[in-house]
């Protein structure tokens, strides 16, 4: 158990569009979801937290209002890229957490979402 | 919020033990340690966490001294497979309010 899916898998999108990406839990109910993206050849950047039902909890130097995130379920994140730029091309990975042990100790990691803007 | 240390990258030959040692030495009372193995264009998996001393499952071994400052990851029999980027992890859990850094991973490479 503990399935983490996205979707898509990759997307293109011409600069000065928006991108929604899905985080879904498979297989259990997801208190926490955390959203990263991943440059070539670098560690994992923590975007943000989400905790469903509430407002996502954003790092520093992550425009909110750039980077939505919305944690509608608790199976179900959504992470939207608004007017995309060349800049924000980048691996997009989600992560949940359970409400008990073990779930709630380990992050299950999607597949990532590869993004490119032209 | 404690940093981790590790090597950036490794060599091993197929077949041999391999041991990834991560430093910590801020970790706090609550803290689990975790690892996490990537592989290129993939989210990371889970491979072993642990509080204290050792923990041993099915792909790897993890010891941790007594005063938890570092942590070392082993893997035993390596094989070409096991290529990856390896992640450290302190805290990552609900007790440390979901605090947690992801460092700069080590980048194990397996040699035939």
């Amino acid at each position: 158990g503990a399935v983490v899916s996205q979707h898509p898998s990759w997307v293109i999108c011409k600069s000065g569009t928006s991108v929604k990406i899905e985080c879904r839990s498979l297989d259990f109910q997801a208190t926490t979801m955390f959203w990263y993206r991943q440059f070539p050849k670098q560690s994992l950047m923590l975007m943000a937290t989400s905790n469903e039902g509430s407002k996502a909890t954003y790092e520093q130097g992550v425009e909110k209002d750039k980077f939505l995130i919305n944690h509608a379920s608790l199976t179900l994140s959504t992470l939207t890229v608004t007017s995309a730029h060349p800049e924000d091309s980048s691996f997009y990975i989600c992560s949940a957490r359970g409400y008990e042990p073990p779930k709630a100790y380990e992050q299950y990691f999607g597949p990532g979402t590869r993004l490119t803007v032209t | 919020l404690a940093k981790t240390t590790q090597p950036i990258s490794m060599d091993s030959y197929e077949g041999q033990e391999v041991n990834i040692t991560c430093s910590h030495n801020n970790i706090a009372t609550n803290d689990y340690i975790t690892w996490y193995q990537q592989f290129p264009s993939q989210g990371p998996r889970f491979i072993i966490q642990g509080y204290k001393t050792k923990v041993t499952n099915e792909v790897a071994s993890l010891f941790i001294p007594a005063d938890r400052k570092s942590s070392t990851l082993s893997l035993p029999r390596v094989s070409l497979s096991d290529t990856a980027v390896y992640y450290c992890l302190v805290g990552d859990s609900p007790n440390t309010g979901n605090q947690f850094y992801f460092g700069t991973g080590t980048s194990l490479t397996v040699i035939p």
